[in-house]
């Protein structure tokens, strides 16, 4: 069936510091990437995605890249702020399908 | 838009006790679904529906009723609620043709004591 195993946290990181999330998937044939965040107090919102293959997804300086031959989209963030301080999930769908399975989440924590 | 609401926002329930979680979206989105959130364990799917008069099980279906009679709304009703379902419940709604994107509500708190 499909998993999606991500790094554990917490992660705590000062601000402007480099940001890594892991994150590695099974699942047979061609599934879609996804990362969502979710904010404290918050439901989860969508932050990036990737619908094949050596596809990059991006969003407010996010990004991750969709790597078929590791079966990877590590989600990184060059510079990060005190604001980017949230729960990561990266999650997958099969191809014509909209369950997502999803990983445990990160905690991220980025101190001023 | 409203987008995805959900009510309550938090909710105190005693072993046996049953109640419905409110879920509803008014962006026409034909798929809807239920996730619960536990620590550790991400989002995990409960029930999920395709369209007015369809439902579904997910991964964890157990304890759990859904019926969707509109496409606005998808109610998740526990039947006797037992302290193993207290958990952060989520409604998602998704429309065909948006690489699969969900809308998320923000979520309702539910601790069985």
């Amino acid at each position: 069936g499909n998993s999606v195993t991500q790094m554990e946290g917490p992660v705590t990181l000062s601000e402007e510091a480099f940001l890594t999330i892991n994150c590695t998937y099974t699942a047979t044939g061609y599934p879609s990437l996804f990362w969502y965040v979710q904010y404290p107090g918050e439901g989860l919102q969508l932050l990036l995605k990737a619908t094949k293959a050596d596809d990059k997804g991006s969003n407010k300086g996010f990004e991750a890249t969709y790597r078929k031959e590791t079966t990877s989209f590590h989600l990184e963030k060059g510079s990060v702020q005190v604001s980017d301080s949230a729960v990561y999930f990266c999650a997958l769908s099969r191809t014509n399908d909209y369950k997502l399975s999803f990983g445990a989440g990160t905690t991220v924590t980025v101190r001023a | 838009n409203a987008g995805v609401t959900q009510t309550p926002k938090f909710q105190v329930l005693k072993t046996g006790q049953s109640m419905t979680l409110q879920c509803a979206q008014d962006m026409n989105h034909e798929y809807m679904s239920w996730y619960r959130q536990d620590p550790g364990m991400g989002l995990r799917l409960i029930h999920y529906s395709v369209g007015a008069g369809i439902t579904d099980q997910g991964e964890v279906p157990n304890g759990y009723n859904v019926s969707r009679s509109t496409t606005e709304d998808f109610p998740l009703r526990l039947l006797s609620a037992a302290p193993s379902q207290t958990s952060v419940y989520f409604c998602a709604s998704s429309k065909p043709g948006q690489s699969y994107e969900q809308y998320f509500g923000p979520g309702t708190r539910l601790t069985v004591t």
